[in-house]
């Protein structure tokens, strides 16, 4: 049964810091894994998808890495803004295409 | 490209009452799914369905829940009756075709806004 754990839980960090996110799971037989972010009251918003053959994906400020054989993903965000400010979930996906969510990492940015 | 709509947005009924959601996913995507987001937790996934065929509903508490996709479009999920611990956001995503190899495609999902629900 595939688990997934997240690292830190929270996360406080002066504006423009650089900043790693980590997500681990058990079950190393994935498709896909995807960061989703998730802002109060609202539903995620997909940030990236790592295909199980790719490394890594970037997307403006956003790069997320994937080591399948050890199990990790790492989200790193550059230069951070006070609009980063949310819920940060991964979510591996196996055969049928069913996503497993850690429980988040709440980030918060001071201006 | 128009996104996930649900509806209701929020909900409160009182536990042993009755409640449906109702899903209209993107267009041309196969794939519906129902997740339950207990407040604290992450999503957990209750059903999937690929067109209107059940690909999983392992963890959708039969004995109380119901849901159905018509035609292979909208969906609806039905919980009746409602006990306390079925406070939660109820969320509906979509996503392109799903290939059993795993190959291929475009996996991405693309969630609703979500219903929350309050059991009193």
């Amino acid at each position: 049964k595939q688990e997934v754990t997240q690292i830190p839980a929270a996360l406080s960090v002066p504006e423009g810091e650089n900043l790693v996110l980590n997500c681990s799971f058990t079950d190393s037989a994935i498709y896909n894994l995807q960061w989703f972010r998730q802002d109060p009251g609202k539903g995620l918003t997909s940030l990236l998808l790592i295909q199980s053959s790719q490394r890594e994906q970037t997307s403006g400020r956003l790069n997320a890495s994937l080591d399948k054989s050890s199990g990790r993903s790492t989200l790193y965000i550059a230069a951070s803004q006070p609009g980063d400010s949310a819920t940060y979930l991964c979510a591996p996906t196996g055969a049928t295409n069913k996503l497993i969510f850690g429980t988040g990492t709440l980030l918060a940015v001071q201006p | 490209e128009a996104g996930v709509a649900q509806s209701p947005r929020y909900k409160i009924i009182e536990k042993r009452q009755s409640v449906a959601f109702w899903c209209n996913p993107i267009s041309g995507h196969a794939t519906l799914y129902w997740y339950q987001q207990i407040l604290g937790q992450g999503p957990k996934l209750l059903i999937q369905f690929q067109n209107n065929g059940v690909v999983d509903d392992s963890q959708l508490p039969k004995d109380r829940f119901s849901a159905e996709r018509l035609k292979g479009v909208d969906s609806t999920l039905k919980i009746q009756p409602a006990k306390l611990e079925d406070s939660a956001v109820y969320l509906c995503a979509s996503s392109h075709l799903f290939l059993k190899t795993g190959t291929g495609g475009n996996y991405g999902y693309t969630f609703g806004s979500g219903t929350r629900l309050t059991v009193v």
